[in-house]
């Protein structure tokens, strides 16, 4: 079973400061994605930035980037100058072997002026 | 290039009626999927289709739960007999072709008193 656990509930930053969001997964997959979505209050989900397990390079987009551990099996998403408007719940995704995907618990993340 | 849409966005229902929700996928995106969510977690799968045919149910689905996608395009949910356990945001996506990023809609919130 594919499992995803992202064990910080809320995190706040300052900003245009730095913050990295954790999560670790399991899977027996041995090909599979992984991905960040950001669901705004009251607004649709949407998605921040994936990545592919067989690609090493770790995935960038704009002032978000990802640092994907495979052996160890964590993904965790840095935002760089973090804005008002990045204030949301964030959700680390899996998907493998199939094409639901897994959804953990997510992290609230509040960004202060 | 319009996103997914659903309707009705809020439905407040007794405990014993029946409601359904309508899903249209972004255009010409042949995979639609259907996920739960509720308060305080992360969405759940619920079921998929490739184009008419439904090729993936989850657990969660009860006897209770039907969901169509007759033509292909749009996609219906329906919840009979409705229990209060069943309020929740109800979430659809759709993709272009398997492996590729999942694009949601705003929900449905699913109110039973």
């Amino acid at each position: 079973a594919q499992t995803v656990t992202q064990s910080q509930p809320e995190m706040s930053v300052q900003e245009a400061e730095t913050v990295t969001l954790s999560c670790t997964y399991d899977t027996s997959e041995s090909d599979y994605y992984l991905f960040w979505y950001k669901q705004p209050p009251s607004r649709q989900m949407i998605l921040v930035i994936r990545q592919e397990a067989y690609k090493q390079q770790n995935a960038t987009e704009n002032r978000f980037s990802v640092n994907f551990q495979k052996a160890a099996k964590s993904f965790s998403l840095k935002i760089s100058d973090s804005q008002l408007g990045d204030a949301a719940m964030y959700f680390c995704v899996q998907q493998g072997g199939s094409e639901k995907l897994v959804f953990g618990k997510g992290t609230k993340l509040t960004v202060n002026p | 290039d319009t996103g997914v849409s659903q309707n009705p966005r809020h439905k407040i229902t007794k405990r014993g009626q029946n409601v359904t929700f309508r899903c249209d996928p972004i255009s010409e995106h042949n995979r639609l999927y259907w996920y739960r969510q509720t308060l305080g977690q992360g969405p759940e799968f619920l079921t998929y289709f490739q184009n008419e045919a439904q090729l993936e149910k989850s657990r969660l689905l009860s006897d209770r739960f039907s969901a169509e996608r007759p033509k292909g395009s749009f996609s219906t949910l329906e919840i009979q007999r409705t229990e209060q356990g069943d309020s929740a945001m109800y979430l659809c996506a759709s993709s272009p072709r398997q492996e590729e990023t999942q694009y949601f809609g705003p929900g449905t919130r699913l109110l039973v008193l």
